[in-house]
């Protein structure tokens, strides 16, 4: 069973602070892994989708790391605004399956 | 606009009322998926179709079921609804996810799904 993990499950931080949080797969048959924002009653958005060892992708004041060796991808986000309020979500693909396994995400609320 | 679409995005029924909810895309896509998310679960593949005509199981199949007769449109059936079943339901799609160029998945609006 391929298991996907994040940390923490929720994050409360105020606005300037920076964050990141984790996200953990198998490190075996990794073949991508995607990271989506989703905001309370709307429908999940892409952010990255990323492939190999060492990448690190950006966006604005969001970034992401890859780790495809020890299994974990990070994601920052730089000086939090209240926007950035939302769950993020990572997903996993193997190249042995055509699905992806999502983590349950990481909520993050920002305060003003 | 570039999109995929649902219907209903709520629906209220009781035990044992087959329904369907559609999904269609406007985006030529030849990936399309169905998931559910569950407090606590994150979301979780029902099915999913690579083409026209091919569709396989995810991870939560039973009690659905799917078919794919033409690309755009991607319908999710449930024959004898249950309980169980009350989830918030996604649908999405993308060109590869999982095939070089790795595209992105694009998702529909939620469907709501109280079953009594």
């Amino acid at each position: 069973i391929l298991n996907v993990e994040q940390s923490p499950q929720s994050l409360h931080v105020q606005e300037g602070d920076s964050t990141n949080f984790t996200c953990s797969f198998p490190s075996s048959n990794f073949y991508a892994l995607h990271w989506y924002r989703w905001e309370t009653a709307k429908s999940p958005e892409a952010l990255f989708v990323m492939t190999l060892n060492g990448d690190e992708k950006k966006k604005g004041r969001i970034s992401a790391t890859l780790n495809t060796k020890e299994g974990y991808s990070y994601l920052y986000i730089k000086g939090s605004q209240p926007e950035d309020s939302a769950t993020y979500l990572c997903a996993f693909g193997s190249y042995n399956t055509d699905k992806l396994i999502f983590g349950t995400g990481t909520r993050l609320q920002v305060f003003p | 606009e570039a999109q995929v679409t649902q219907n209903p995005r709520y629906l209220i029924t009781v035990t044992g009322k087959k329904l369907t909810v559609t999904c269609s895309q406007n985006m030529n896509h030849e990936y399309m998926s169905w998931y559910r998310q569950d407090p606590g679960l994150g979301l979780r593949q029902i099915y999913y179709s690579m083409n026209v005509e091919v569709t396989d199981k995810g991870d939560v199949p039973e009690g659905y079921k799917v078919s794919r007769k033409e690309k755009r449109n991607f319908p999710l059936i449930l024959e004898s609804p249950s309980p169980n079943q009350t989830s918030l339901y996604f649908c999405a799609s993308s060109l590869r996810p999982l095939s070089p160029p790795y595209n992105e998945q694009f998702f529909g609006p939620g469907t709501r799904l109280t079953v009594l």
